[in-house]
């Protein structure tokens, strides 16, 4: 099955500063990786998403890359807010089959 | 993005008593939910795919008389934890992909603490 890598556990950075976070996943098959932020003691939330069709997708200070021939997508988050801080999944999909969920970065952004 | 709602937020029950949590998708029709499991500071784990019609599905080790079930509408589908015991405390979360779509949708969650 899927396995979905995801560093690093914690990261913490000053506002202002741009945050990435990396995952690997390993069925050559995947072609949908969803990011998902998740408040304390809320439901995950979909902040941005990216087909294996497309290399790069932006929305506002979003970005999240996606390298099919390593096996390698990324979340970029520029000009971080203290409203930033969470816990961020990254995830990975392939027809006829389920989510497969890395295990999570908890962002701090220290005003 | 679509509405996943889910009810109760928070439920603190007896041992040995059984709790239903709801989860509807408010804006679109899904005929198929998931339900997962979240431990403190660890990622989803998923529990079921939730069928509208039949029967659930239920990932290897996940007990499917305890944590029963029913998707009886394409827009409801409800866990029940029956007999709860202590160390079925933890975060339940739900979420629908809408038909033919790969985005999914999260629930806001449901605390669960036994006693």
């Amino acid at each position: 099955g899927e396995n979905v890598e995801q560093h690093p556990s914690t990261l913490s950075v000053q506002e202002g500063d741009s945050a990435v976070i990396k995952c690997t996943y390993s069925d050559s098959a995947s072609n949908y990786f969803p990011w998902y932020k998740q408040e304390l003691g809320k439901g995950p939330q979909l902040i941005i998403d990216i087909r294996s069709n497309v290399g790069e997708k932006k929305d506002q200070r979003i970005a999240v890359t996606l390298n099919k021939t390593a096996k390698h997508f990324s979340l970029h988050i520029t000009e971080t807010q203290p409203e930033d801080s969470a816990v961020y999944f990254c995830a990975a999909f392939r027809s006829r089959s389920t989510l497969t969920f890395g295990k999570g970065t908890m962002l701090l952004v220290s005003p | 993005g679509a509405v996943v709602s889910q009810h109760p937020s928070r439920v603190i029950c007896k041992s040995g008593t059984s709790v239903k949590i709801e989860c509807r998708s408010l804006d679109f029709q899904a005929t198929t939910m998931f339900w997962y499991r979240q431990f403190p500071k660890k990622s989803l784990m998923l529990m079921a795919t939730s069928n509208e019609g039949s029967k659930a599905t239920y990932e290897q080790g996940v007990e499917k008389d305890k944590f029963l079930i029913n998707h009886a509408s394409l827009t409801l589908s409800t866990l029940t934890v029956t007999s709860a015991h202590p160390e079925d405390s933890s975060f339940y979360i739900c979420s629908a992909r809408p038909a033919a779509n790969e985005k999914l949708f999260f629930g806001s969650g449901t605390q669960l603490s036994v006693l």
